[in-house]
């Protein structure tokens, strides 16, 4: 079956520097992405790795390898509004997205 | 520019009740999909469409119906709702992304329904 794993909850201090892992495995791969959903919000679009490495975005980064089938997001400098779930999802070989159930992010002050 | 309007917000329905979830985009997107969020799961795909007059079933598609009569309407029939059926709606739609060339989900606001 396919599967996005991603830890339930984290929980980081404002100004620090926080990593949120995902692993996946999946029939195929096409894609990678990074979405974030504030409690009783949409999600929105974050980023997309599609090749190896790193792809930065202001204060977010976040890195693919297809290899060892594991991203990360990387925030920095982190903000009181940082504190939301963050999504990551895998577009398989059908061009279906599939999910993980999200990790959610507390900031403390 | 509206983006992906969802009504109603909050809905309460009883077993056997039906009902139909709208939504409208104005960004002439192509794509539109119906997503259900529960709680602990990964967003799952009820149904899509990537056209007007074509529609198409995900990963969760019992108990529900829809049609896309025009590229800016989606709407999403409860038939005879469940217990079950208590989850967060999403509707999106898909635009591409210019920095990264990816299509990216745009997600209206959401609809959260009870069913006693």
């Amino acid at each position: 079956g396919q599967n996005i794993d991603q830890p339930t909850e984290m929980t980081a201090t404002e100004g620090a520097i926080v990593q949120i892992n995902c692993t996946y495995q999946t029939s195929g791969f096409n894609g990678l992405f990074w979405y974030q959903q504030h409690a009783g919000e949409a999600p929105t679009f974050l980023s997309y790795n599609v090749l190896d490495g790193l792809e930065e975005k202001g204060r977010f980064s976040s890195f693919l390898s297809r290899s060892k089938g594991y991203s990360y997001l990387l925030l920095k400098e982190l903000q009181m509004k940082d504190s939301a779930s963050y999504l990551c999802a895998v577009l398989d070989s059908n061009y279906q997205l599939i999910w993980g159930a999200g990790t959610k992010l507390i900031i403390k002050p | 520019n509206a983006g992906v309007t969802q009504t109603p917000k909050f809905q309460v329905l009883k077993t056997g009740q039906s009902m139909t979830l709208q939504c409208a985009q104005d960004m002439n997107h192509e794509y539109m999909s119906w997503y259900r969020q529960d709680p602990g799961m990964g967003l799952r795909l009820i149904h899509y469409s990537v056209g007007a007059g074509i529609t198409d079933q995900g990963e969760v598609p019992n108990g529900y119906n829809v049609s896309r009569s025009t590229t800016e309407d989606f709407p999403l029939r409860l038939l005879s709702a469940a217990p079950s059926q208590t989850s967060v709606y999403f509707c999106a739609s898909s635009y591409q992304d210019s920095h990264s060339g990816a299509n990216v989900l745009t997600f209206g606001a959401g609809s959260r329904l009870t069913v006693l």
